[in-house]
C-alpha cells in the first residue's frame, strides 16, 4: 500500500498526559499538511510542511501543540498536557510538488482525553 | 459565518438514483474545489477536484463550480448503497496559502 499511513490508529490518554503521532507520507510527496476533525464537523487545517519546513501553522495550534519533519519524509504530531477538548480525529495528508489542492488523506489517529 | 457552508443532511435516497451535493462559499479567493468522501471512522478520500468555474465528470460523478454565485455542486448519478458516506466540498485559494477549508459533510444514504 503506497497511501498515507498514520500510526497510532487509535490513543486513549489521561488528561495532562503528552502524546506523539505519526505519518508517513506518500513517498514521492514533498508537501505534508496535518488536520484536525471532530465529530460532526470537517477537518480544520493545523499545519504545513514543505520538505523539512514548516511553512503555515493555524491559529488552532496551540503552544501545547508541536510539529516536526526531521528529514522531510515522515512527521510527528506532540500535543502536550492533553486536554479534553483534544478528542478528535487527526488526519495527516500529503499533495505532490506544486498541487496543494491534490491531498490525499491518511486514516487518521484518534485520541480519546479521559 | 462559516467560509463554507454545506447542508450536513442526512439525505437518503433510493439505489439507481440522481444524488445532488452542495456547497456555498463566501471567499471569492477561492480557486480550487474539491470533493471528497469519508466512510465512517476512516479518511476522507479524494474524488475529484476542479479548477475555477466549470464542469468537471469522472464515470457517475460530475462536479460543477458556479463561481458567480459561490456555489458548487456534486452529482452522483445511478447511486449504489456503497455511495453511502460523508461528502465533504473543500476549497483553497490561489497564492501562498496550501490550506484546504472545509465544509461540515453531508451525509448520504442510499437505501438497496
Amino acid at each position: 500500500d503506497t497511501g498515507v499511513s498514520q500510526d497510532p490508529r487509535h490513543k486513549i490518554t489521561k488528561r495532562g498526559q503528552n502524546v506523539t503521532f505519526r505519518c508517513d507520507p506518500i513517498s514521492e510527496h514533498n508537501r505534508l499538511y496535518w488536520y484536525r476533525q471532530t465529530l460532526g464537523q470537517g477537518p480544520e487545517f493545523l499545519t504545513y510542511f514543505q520538505n523539512e519546513a514548516q511553512l503555515e501553522k493555524s491559529r488552532l495550534l496551540s503552544d501545547r501543540f508541536s510539529a516536526e519533519r526531521p528529514k522531510g519524509s515522515f512527521s510527528t504530531l506532540e500535543i502536550q498536557r492533553t486536554e479534553q477538548g483534544d478528542s478528535a480525529m487527526y488526519l495527516c495528508a500529503s499533495s505532490p510538488q506544486g498541487r496543494s489542492y491534490e491531498q490525499y488523506f491518511g486514516p487518521g489517529t484518534r485520541l480519546t482525553v479521559t | 459565518q462559516k467560509e463554507v457552508e454545506q447542508d450536513p443532511g442526512p439525505l437518503s435516497v433510493p439505489e439507481g438514483a440522481i444524488v445532488s451535493l452542495n456547497c456555498t462559499y463566501s471567499n471569492s479567493a477561492f480557486q480550487y474545489f474539491m470533493w471528497y468522501r469519508q466512510y465512517s471512522r476512516k479518511g476522507p478520500e479524494l474524488l475529484m477536484y476542479t479548477y475555477s468555474s466549470g464542469n468537471k465528470e469522472d464515470g457517475r460523478f460530475t462536479a460543477q463550480v458556479d463561481k458567480s454565485s459561490k456555489y458548487i455542486s456534486l452529482f452522483i448519478r445511478d447511486s449504489q448503497p456503497s455511495d453511502s458516506a460523508t461528502y465533504l466540498c473543500a476549497m483553497k485559494g490561489g497564492g501562498a496559502t496550501n490550506k484546504l477549508i472545509f465544509g461540515t459533510g453531508t451525509l448520504l444514504a442510499v437505501q438497496p
